[in-house]
């Protein structure tokens, strides 16, 4: 199973700034995915980046908002812009598992506060 | 569109007896299923699946799930609770269509078990 690493672990920002998250894999991955788990709710994916191509934004999820890069087959930012509370949450990335497209697997996640 | 039921938002059990978290589904075509807990202040990890063949699958930690396509379910169980069993426990289902399926996850179910 891949090893899937974030930075930071968490963070408190002010409102209107931006925070971007590291997501680091310790194998060559085609997708990887980032969530967000709002307090007390469920996964919500946010988009697919795929390497070599403009990530896939799920509705209600917007480029210039949440911004990621893919530069390669291991990395991946996520960069959470003008943030205000309601960006509170933590942020998952996520991988499948190479080769079968079955499990996905996931880093330990960001907790990010917005006061 | 798919989707994943979990009726209960906590589950509480005395240590030493068995446990069933529910998860119900929909999607179109047959399922995959799986299961992940979620302990506090880390990232989700993978407990079990079911892709095809036996419906009892056996996974981590002593955990479980049964298939039932009749009723599309997929519970988790285990037979003896432990205290280190309490976490957030995610279902989620993927069709099991070739490629990429986007995965989606229940609203967790929060399992409390009681010394």
């Amino acid at each position: 199973s891949a090893v899937i690493s974030q930075k930071p672990s968490r963070d408190i920002c002010q409102r209107g700034t931006s925070l971007t998250i590291q997501c680091q894999v310790d194998s060559q991955v085609t997708m990887m995915f980032w969530y967000r788990q709002q307090p007390g709710q469920s996964l919500t994916l946010i988009a697919t980046a795929n390497q070599g191509s403009e990530a896939t934004y799920e509705s209600g999820f917007v480029i210039d908002k949440f911004p990621i890069s893919r530069p390669n087959l291991t990395f991946s930012t996520l960069t959470v812009s003008n943030m205000s509370p309601e960006d509170s949450s933590i942020y998952l990335c996520s991988v499948n598992d190479r080769g079968r497209y079955n499990e996905q697997f996931f880093g330990p996640g960001t907790r990010l506060t917005v006061l | 569109a798919q989707s994943v039921a979990q009726p209960e938002d906590q589950v509480n059990v005395a240590e030493g007896n068995p446990l069933t978290v529910k998860c119900t589904y929909s999607v179109s075509g047959n399922p995959y299923l799986f299961w992940y807990v979620q302990y506090p202040n880390r990232g989700l990890q993978f407990l079990l699946k079911y892709i095809t063949g036996d419906n009892l699958v056996k996974g981590s930690y002593g955990f479980e799930a049964e298939f039932n396509k009749s009723q599309t379910s997929f519970h988790l169980k285990k037979p003896s609770a432990l205290v280190s069993d309490s976490a957030l426990y995610f279902c989620a289902v993927r069709g099991a269509a070739g490629g990429y399926q986007k995965v989606t996850f229940g609203t967790g179910t929060k399992l409390q078990v009681i010394p």
